[in-house]
């Protein structure tokens, strides 16, 4: 069966800082992965999405994510995060979300 | 486009009550999908539809949810009765496209008293 881990309900991060949001995954095939943001009352957007081939995954926003097969795992980076970042991240393998983290700015 | 549009935004009703969520997807995607997000239980699929047809509704909780799609431009999620557990935002998403890639509407924030 399929499922996905995000082992950190809440981050606090400062202003300028990077960030790392990880997800494990279990999936019996190559699977199709996605990271999606949430904004309070809003539904979710897309940031990026892995079907195949690189294995680093360029995102809007400046994010990124990076497949690693071994690890089972498709963990969310950013290399300098803004107060705006501030939201509820979902990682997900096809049609299966993560339970989300949620992500503070601290200025 | 103006993306995937649900209605209504939001809705509050009593216990017993019959609860009709409506979506209508982005033009030319030809998936749509309904999800139920809470604080316990997180983002669900509850059913989707592929070329208006369902395909998977494994995920729709029990007998008082159904769901229709009778064209390829509307969809709905229809509770009946409902019960206060069935308080949570429901999602539609859509999915297609160059990239097939889902887009998700803004939801509808349902309160059942």
């Amino acid at each position: 069966a399929q499922s996905v881990t995000q082992p950190d309900i809440h981050i606090t991060v400062s202003e300028g800082a990077s960030l790392e949001l990880r997800c494990n995954y279990s999936y019996g095939a190559t699977p199709y992965l996605f990271w999606y943001v949430q904004s309070p009352g809003q539904g979710l957007q897309l940031l990026l999405k892995y079907f195949s081939g690189d294995t680093l995954v360029q995102g809007i926003k400046g994010f990124e994510a990076e497949f690693k097969r071994s690890q089972s795992s498709f963990n969310l980076r950013k290399p300098s995060v803004h107060w705006s970042d501030a939201a509820e991240y979902f990682c997900a393998v096809t049609l299966v979300f993560g339970t989300g983290t949620r992500l503070l700015v601290s200025p | 486009d103006a993306g995937v549009i649900q209605s209504p935004r939001h809705e509050v009703t009593e216990m017993g009550q019959e609860v009709t969520l409506r979506c209508k997807p982005i033009s030319g995607h030809n998936s749509l999908f309904w999800y139920r997000q809470t604080m316990m239980r997180g983002l669900e699929l509850l059913i989707y539809f592929n070329n208006n047809v369902p395909i998977d509704d494994s995920g729709m909780p029990e007998d008082r949810f159904s769901a229709k799609m009778p064209n390829a431009s509307f969809s709905t999620l229809k509770i009946q009765p409902s019960e206060p557990r069935d308080s949570a935002v429901y999602f539609c998403a859509s999915r297609g496209g160059r990239y097939n890639e889902q887009f998700f509407g803004p939801g509808t924030r349902l309160t059942v008293l």
